[in-house]
């Protein structure tokens, strides 16, 4: 496709329910951000893939979220046992190499009740 | 710890008037970049700014960057309507046991005819 697409657009998850949500990056885009964006806030970074390598994991807000890029394309960003503060929306960007700019794709919006 | 300070965090400005956002952070890095984001919408990359001393323009939007004072604005020239968005400075660490990119909290621009 021409750009960053995510999926599902929307989500609502019951608390305690596991989520996948799914990023396929622009063809050939080499780094890999994975961001949270809370209502109003800045993006917050999670995590950096170079191609399959995660180089960092740091913003990862606990062992509940695991991402994953196996091949250095598709990249999963999993959430086991959802909590309500884990609502927001889900950001993945992607970039040539690490100099260029990011494209950025629509996001998931993820609501836990 | 890296952090990104945007100010103002709101700005309501009238039609065809020049203002400044300013961008601060606290490690040293030589590459900034600008992103725009609509209401409900993802982010559209404006500029990126690679080494000290950069102005890129695009038309009403000026970009700058002084790696020495840690700061880089963006100077909006005779705003008009469509600028109004959410204004976010981002700040790449890519060095070192930090590889993420790190955004500020977004300058909420609103102009008004």
């Amino acid at each position: 496709g021409a750009g960053v697409s995510q999926s599902p657009r929307y989500k609502v998850a019951k608390r305690g329910q596991d989520v996948a949500l799914r990023c396929d990056p622009i063809s050939g885009h080499v780094s890999l951000f994975w961001y949270q964006q809370a209502l109003g806030q800045g993006p917050e970074f999670l995590t950096y893939f170079q191609n399959e390598a995660q180089l960092d994991k740091s913003g990862l807000p606990s062992d509940r979220f695991f991402a994953e890029r196996p091949e250095g394309s598709v990249s999963t960003l999993k959430i086991q046992r959802t909590q309500q503060e884990d609502s927001a929306v889900y950001l993945c960007a992607s970039s040539l190499d690490r100099l260029e700019k990011l494209f950025f794709g629509s996001g998931t919006q993820l609501s836990v009740l | 710890e890296l952090k990104v300070e945007q100010n103002p965090l709101f700005l309501s400005m009238q039609e065809g008037k020049n203002y400044t956002i300013y961008c601060n952070y606290s490690t040293t890095s030589d590459r900034l970049y600008w992103y725009r984001q609509d209401p409900g919408k993802s982010l559209e990359s404006l500029f990126v700014l690679l080494s000290n001393g950069a102005v890129k323009q695009e038309g009403r939007l000026m970009a700058s960057l002084d790696t020495k004072a840690r700061l880089s604005t963006l100077h909006i020239t005779a705003a008009v309507h469509d600028l109004s968005a959410t204004y976010f400075c981002a700040v790449d660490t890519f060095a070192g046991v930090d590889n993420d990119m790190r955004f500020g909290a977004g300058t909420r621009l609103t102009v008004k005819p």
